[in-house]
Formats: structure tokens, C-alpha cells, sequence
């Protein structure tokens, strides 16, 4: 089946310091691509919906200054967390769907920690 | 209440019982997944459903749309199950995600 790569599955990064994640479908075209975020013994929660070559729709709430999304191409999707601060550390995960929207795919998410 | 709701919320189990965990919703849906968190790590999708069942090895997961319900079992369970179980259900006509709060499975040897 197809893949979704998420990557790193792990970051330690410095308060003020920007991080980016990667979610990379393997073996089809993503034209659409979603970020989730989990906080500590809640839901995974909707941040935003990437689609290649145009900006992102972000939900209510999510300040799209300091979560960058970029879907330049219908593989790669990145989400940048610019001036990390502990707050912002979560567990962030994207999904893909194929372009007829038949099928979507989870990457393994990323467990961010801020200092 | 939420759209997506899972039950029980936490469930310990003996090893090699037959578990089952529910995931009820509420809106229309173009599929249903089961996940898989271990703590501290990542997510591995185990099941996509739109319709009917699915197996694989000792994980079968049903689904009725008619109910809006899905069920994940675990049979013959060992304690490498023990992760919380997610159901995240993506709404008709787009994959938006909602989740279920997930359920916590402990498996004592």
C-alpha cells in the first residue's frame, strides 16, 4: 500500500529556533495533505489543509505566521514551526490523500520538544 | 458531544483475552482508520475502512454504516499491544480527519 514518510519522528530544538517537519508521500501524488497536532491526552486536532501550489487553509485558532505550510510539489509537504517556544511542543502528524480522493495515508507523526 | 467517540477509554486485559474496542460517530463519512500510538512513539495506521471488515493477522476491525459504528478486536492479545487505540473518521467528501480521544490498552502477561 502506499506511504506516507514523516520525518524527523523525533526533534529537540532551543526556545526561539525554528524546526521543520516533512511529510512525504512515497508512491503516489498527494494533492492534498493535512497537519494534525495532539496535546498531552487529548484528540489529534486539525491545524491546517495543504494543497500543492496553493497556500494553506488553516483552522480557527492556528496562528499560520508561525506554522508555515509549503506543498510546492505533489510529494513534499512542510510544516516549519517558526520561534518555537515549550508550548508548541506536541506530537504533529500529516495525512495524504491521492488525487481522486480515493484513499488517505497517516505519516508517523513527529514528537516536538522545545527547551 | 463529540462527533467521533471511542469506548471503553481505558481497558486492561489479561494476555491472550479478546478485547474489542468501540468508535461511534456521528457525521457522513468517506472512511474510517484504526491507529495504532505506542507511547512516545509514532502511529501506525492499521486498518482503512469505507465498508464491511478487514483482517489482518489477529486484528479485525467491522464496520456498519447504516449504525455509523465501527469496532477494532484484538484476538488472543499479548502485552506488545498495550498502545492507544485511535479512530479517526474522515468526513464524506473531503479527508479531513476527526479523531476519537483514543483508547489506553494495557495487556498484562
Amino acid at each position: 500500500g502506499a506511504v506516507v514518510s514523516q520525518h524527523p519522528s523525533r526533534v529537540i530544538c532551543k526556545s526561539g529556533t525554528s524546526v521543520k517537519i516533512e511529510c512525504r508521500s512515497l508512491d503516489f501524488q498527494a494533492t492534498t495533505m493535512f497537519w494534525y497536532r495532539q496535546f498531552p491526552k487529548q484528540s489529534l486536532m486539525l491545524m491546517a489543509t495543504s494543497n500543492e501550489g496553493s497556500k494553506a487553509t488553516y483552522e480557527q485558532g492556528v496562528e499560520k505566521d508561525k506554522f508555515l505550510i509549503n506543498h510546492a510539489s505533489l510529494t513534499l509537504s512542510t510544516l516549519t514551526v517558526t520561534s518555537a517556544h515549550p508550548e508548541d511542543s506536541s506530537f504533529y502528524i500529516c495525512s495524504a490523500s491521492s488525487a481522486d480522493r480515493t484513499e488517505a495515508f497517516f505519516g508517523q507523526g513527529t514528537r516536538l520538544t522545545v527547551v | 458531544k463529540n462527533e467521533v467517540e471511542q469506548s471503553p477509554q481505558n481497558l486492561t486485559a489479561q494476555e491472550g483475552e479478546f478485547i474489542t474496542i468501540n468508535c461511534s460517530y456521528s457525521v457522513g463519512i468517506s472512511a474510517l482508520h484504526w491507529l495504532q500510538q505506542h507511547p512516545g512513539g509514532g502511529i501506525v495506521s492499521l486498518f482503512m475502512l469505507s465498508s464491511g471488515k478487514k483482517k489482518h493477522g489477529r486484528l479485525i476491525a467491522t464496520i456498519n454504516i447504516q449504525e455509523k459504528h465501527s469496532s477494532l478486536h484484538i484476538t488472543a492479545s499479548h502485552p506488545r499491544d498495550s498502545a492507544v487505540y485511535i479512530c479517526a473518521v474522515g468526513a464524506k467528501g473531503t479527508y479531513k480527519y476527526i479523531f476519537g480521544t483514543g483508547t489506553r490498552l494495557k495487556v498484562l502477561a
